[in-house]
């Protein structure tokens, strides 16, 4: 079974702070996916990697970056935290681009800015 | 722009009978589609998915349609159960590339 763990299942952090929110897994993919689910927005795609060191901007990334130095791990960035950020953040991976078409996500991160 | 749309954001069916979720998308390049489930507080969890060259793929009580040439695809549920109250996202893909989501569709699953 894959598993996608993120590190922080809540956090509370003020305006201004820089927030890292970790996520690693366990299958060896390739690919790994940083989404915010909002109400009424369904899941938006932030970053994502295709491979170690490489990331690609996806639909949101505007204060946000990334940082993939090891294969199992992701990490997503919030340079300086605002209110419009409080959001659940939701990790995924995939096997590869190529063969791998299912995703499997974490449990989530439920980030609130104040 | 959203390229994959899930037009009703919520529906009820009694227990038993059959639900129906709709997507449209919009984007021609996509090749693979998928379902996921999500209860509230966790990730979501794949449920079933669908090839471009398909129009049709069943699992058990979940079965997924596809119409390409009206860009559209259906999830039905038969029969219907309390525990399949949840969010449900589509997703649809290009080849290689990342998933685009629906806004999802709450369903209600009533005794």
């Amino acid at each position: 079974d894959v598993k996608v763990t993120q590190s922080s299942r809540y956090l509370v952090k003020r305006t201004g702070e820089k927030v890292f929110l970790e996520c690693v897994q366990d299958m060896d993919h390739e690919n790994m996916f940083w989404y915010r689910q909002d109400p009424g927005l369904g899941l938006r795609l932030i970053y994502f990697s295709y491979d170690v060191k490489m990331k690609e901007k996806g639909d949101i990334p505007e204060g946000y970056s990334v940082s993939r130095e090891k294969k199992e791990r992701f990490s997503l960035i919030l340079e300086s935290a605002s209110t419009n950020q409080t959001s659940m953040y939701l990790c995924a991976s995939r096997r590869d681009r190529l063969s791998g078409n299912t995703i499997y996500f974490g449990e989530g991160s439920w980030l609130t800015v104040v | 722009d959203q390229q994959v749309k899930q037009n009703s954001p919520s529906l009820s069916v009694q227990e038993g009978r059959i639900s129906i979720l709709n997507c449209d998308y919009t984007n021609s390049m996509f090749d693979y589609f998928l379902w996921y489930k999500k209860y509230p507080a966790e990730g979501p969890t794949f449920l079933i998915s669908i090839s471009s060259i398909k129009d049709k793929n069943e699992d058990g009580r979940f079965t997924v349609f596809l119409n390409k040439s009206a860009k559209h695809l259906s999830l039905h549920i038969v029969p219907s159960q309390p525990g399949d109250s949840a969010v449900y996202f589509c997703a649809a893909r290009p080849l290689g590339g990342a998933l685009n989501f629906g806004k999802g569709t709450s369903l209600l699953v009533t005794p």
